[in-house]
Order: C-alpha cells, then structure tokens, then sequence
C-alpha cells in the first residue's frame, strides 16, 4: 500500500533550527509538497519537490532524496508564528497525492 | 487571502438534516476538490472535478453530493449525515488537472448531532 510517515508532534524553542522529516512509500513518485496550517486555517503551500537535493526559500528549506523515499522540511530562526501543523504530501505515478497525518509543531519562547 | 472561500465556516446539523457547503475560487483554476480532514488523520480526498467533470469519486458514501455548476464553484450537498462524518471540510482547486499545486480554503467545521 502506499504510505506517508511523519511524527505527530515536535517541540523546538524559538531561534532555534528544526527539520521536520517525511518518508513515503508510493507506486511511481512525482514530487512532493509540503504545507503548513495553522490551527482552524487554510492548508498553506510551502514547498514542491521533484528531483534530488535542497531548495530554499527564506528561513524555510526542502529536501528530497528519492532513492531514499526521504524528504525533509527544515525551518531556521524559528518564530511563535511558525507554530502549526507541517503536512507532507506525495505524488503518486497516477498524479495522485497521499498524504501523511501532518506533523504539529511547537514553538516554546 | 488564499482566493479560496468556503462557507458556512463552522456547522451543526442534525442526522436528519439537509445542507449544503459551498466553494468559491477567484483564482481562474480548473480544477476543483473536496477534502475531509479528520484528527490526526491524513486528508482524505472525496471528489475532484476537472473542467466541471467529476474525474474522481473516492468511493464515498451517497449520503455526500458534489456539484460543479461551473470551473469556479463547487457544493457538496449533505444528506442523513452520520456523527462520524463530523470534521473539517476543505476545498482546493488547482490550475489543471494531475493534482498539481493546489490552494485550498478556510474549511468548513462540520458537527454532527
């Protein structure tokens, strides 16, 4: 079957570093997204990615490994903002998107 | 503002009851979908129309009805709900087909009694 695993919870303090990571088990692979939402909000688009390595975007960075079936989302500097749910998203060879559960993180002062 | 809305934003309703959500994107997407995203859950894909064909039908029960009059509305009709289907109902749309980057809105909180 195909899967998404991502932990349910993380905590980390703000200022710090913390990659949040992603494993996926698909039929065929096209990419995967991440996206954050914060708590009674809209899913939000962060990052997509196809083919190897990192792509940065500001404080929020996303790596893939597909040989791995490994991706993760790294976040610098956090802020209180960045408090939300992280979900991770795969797209299968039939461009389908499983997701995973979505990760919650914490931002402590 | 994601150019996405979704109204009601929050809902009770009774097993008996009749209601229906609505979805508006202002974004000039073709593609529209309908989530339910439970607790703890992975989003749950129910329907997804392409050009205001229904292309996806993720064998849901009948007591959920879709409808796309056009590219830049969707409704999903509620009829005889059951408790378990008490959860957040997203909609998104995306440019085209293929599941590409989608955007979604608010959600509708759905509760039933």
């Amino acid at each position: 079957g195909q899967n998404i695993d991502q932990p349910t919870e993380m905590t980390a303090t703000e200022g710090a570093i913390v990659q949040i990571n992603c494993t996926y088990q698909t039929s065929g692979f096209n990419g995967l997204f991440w996206y954050q939402q914060h708590a009674g909000e809209a899913p939000t688009f962060l990052s997509y990615n196809v083919l190897d390595g990192l792509e940065e975007k500001g404080r929020f960075s996303s790596f893939l490994s597909r040989s791995k079936g490994y991706s993760y989302l790294l976040l610098k500097e956090l802020q209180m903002k960045d408090s939300a749910s992280y979900l991770c998203a795969a797209k299968d060879s039939n461009y389908q998107l499983i997701w995973g559960a979505g990760t919650k993180l914490i931002i402590k002062p | 503002e994601t150019g996405v809305t979704q109204t009601p934003r929050h809902l009770v309703m009774g097993m008996t009851n009749k209601k229906s959500l609505k979805c508006e994107q202002h974004l000039g997407h073709n593609a529209m979908y309908w989530y339910k995203q439970s607790a703890k859950k992975p989003l749950e894909l129910m329907f997804v129309y392409n050009f205001k064909e229904q292309t996806e039908n993720n064998s849901v029960p009948s007591r959920f009805s879709p409808e796309c009059p056009n590219s830049s509305h969707l409704f999903l009709h509620l009829h005889t709900l059951q408790p378990e289907d008490s959860a957040l109902y997203l909609c998104a749309s995306s440019h085209g087909g293929d599941q590409e980057t989608q955007y979604f809105g608010p959600g509708t909180r759905l509760l039933v009694l």
